[in-house]
């Protein structure tokens, strides 16, 4: 049974701090890691993707694999108020497109 | 552009009743993939079609299917509803079935 594992919070930070979400993945053949984000009510949208061991980082937002430790996390720096949402790890099994194995989130909450 | 469209939003059905659920993906894109989300086990990957083709299927039941058509546009269908089919079902596009989903709204579902 392939899984992700993510700690289901709530994670509080205060604004202006820095968010660290973490994932972990059971397939090692495992190709492709996403974080959605999803607000209340709402539904998920994609903000970080990578395909790579590293970090990779877009604006605030750092996308951080280690495929060895079968470890995904996102970091958000200058953490604000409407980054409060849940966040949510995918990873695309190796071998199947279109298909994405989602871990169950981790509630953020940004305090003012 | 516009974003993916599902129909309806919201509906309630009884038990044994069968629902159809539309998806009318971005333009372009070429994969249709259908997610179950519910607040136990989160976000469940139904069926995934490319170019009118089934590529992958999660691990529901018989009950649940779907297809897509020519012009992209998706349907899924549950027969023979259970009170625990209640759910958002999520239909998302991508441009070649890669892990870069875009969601659309959902379509809530309430079987009583």
């Amino acid at each position: 049974q392939k899984e992700v594992e993510q700690n289901s919070g709530p994670l509080s930070v205060p604004e202006g701090a820095i968010a660290s979400l973490n994932c972990t993945y059971s397939d090692r053949g495992s190709q492709s890691f996403f974080w959605y984000r999803q607000y209340s009510g709402k539904s998920p949208e994609l903000i970080m993707f990578i395909y790579s061991n590293g970090d990779k980082e877009d604006g605030r937002f750092t996308a951080q694999l280690n495929k060895a430790s079968q470890y995904v996390s996102l970091l958000i720096r200058d953490s604000q108020p409407s980054d409060s949402a849940t966040y949510l790890c995918a990873v695309n099994p190796l071998g199947s497109q279109g298909n994405l194995i989602f871990g169950k989130g981790t509630k953020l909450s940004v305090k003012p | 552009k516009a974003g993916v469209t599902q129909t309806p939003r919201y509906l309630i059905k009884t038990r044994g009743q069968q629902v159809t659920l539309s998806c009318s993906p971005i333009s372009g894109h070429r994969s249709v993939s259908w997610y179950q989300q519910t607040p136990g086990q989160g976000l469940q990957f139904l069926f995934e079609y490319f170019s009118e083709t089934q590529r992958n299927k999660g691990n529901f039941p018989g009950r649940f299917s779907g297809r897509q058509f020519s012009n992209s546009r998706s349907e899924m269908n549950v027969s023979t509803l259970e009170l625990g089919d209640s759910a958002l079902y999520l239909c998302a596009s991508s441009p070649q079935g890669s892990g870069e989903l875009f969601f659309g709204e959902g379509s809530r579902l309430t079987v009583l």
